[in-house]
């Protein structure tokens, strides 16, 4: 198995505009998560969706963020506008449901976002 | 206060030496204990998991937790210079998605 994919790896853009970062979770895996993380703040978790619905989005910091899961195998973390404080790696990750209660998730390499 | 705290070191240390990771934490509900290390520019894999206060050992590594002190521990044995990384600690209640992850803390081990 490939493991997770994120695109771009890495995403370098202006503030204002607008950014779409992309995950294809592991095949058969039934939750997706979308994490930030900083030197100052760690990992946070944004959003996580199973089957494909999200599930609890109480982390996404403003309405500027916004993510989707139209099928299985693809999520999208959209900023718009995008600010200079959203410069972050932004990783995704997957699990599969029915696992060990301990929540392995595998995670992507990550797409390192800087919003100039 | 974080849920879970974690020294951010950076940790520098010596081929061959004992290191000791550590992070304390203040929700009771946490009942699974983790460590993901991070490599340069990677992902956070798994490295080890205890659902239970005491020691858990994989090889080099022994995982030790303290859940009447809120006190989880990462041990590295005979520490190698492929262990430089950094550790995250990670938690989660039962029958809950949401892992709650600290800051992470650097390590360097020097040939």
């Amino acid at each position: 198995d490939a493991g997770v994919i994120q695109s771009p790896r890495h995403e370098v853009t202006e503030m204002g505009q607008e950014v779409t970062l992309r995950c294809k979770p592991i095949s058969g895996h039934d939750y997706l998560f979308w994490y930030r993380q900083t030197m100052m703040r760690g990992l946070e978790l944004l959003i996580y969706f199973n089957n494909n619905v999200p599930i609890d989005d109480s982390g996404m910091p403003e309405d500027r963020f916004s993510a989707k899961m139209p099928n299985a195998s693809f999520s999208t973390l959209k900023i718009q506008p995008s600010e200079p404080r959203d410069s972050a790696v932004y990783f995704c990750a997957s699990r599969l449901a029915g696992g060990p209660s301990y929540n392995e998730q595998f995670f992507g390499p990550g797409t390192r976002l800087t919003v100039l | 206060q974080k849920e879970v705290e974690q020294d951010p070191g950076p940790l520098s240390v010596p081929e061959g030496a004992i290191v000791s990771l550590n992070c304390t934490y203040s929700n009771s509900a946490f009942q699974y204990f983790m460590w993901y290390r991070q490599y340069s520019r990677k992902g956070p894999e798994l490295l080890m998991y205890t659902y239970s206060s005491g020691n858990k050992e994989d090889g080099r590594f022994t995982a030790q937790v303290d859940k009447s002190s809120k006190y989880i521990s990462l041990f590295i044995r005979d520490s190698q210079p492929s262990d430089s990384a950094t550790y995250l600690c990670a938690m989660v209640s039962g029958g809950y998605q949401k892992v709650t992850f600290g800051t992470g803390t650097k390590l360097q081990v020097i040939p």
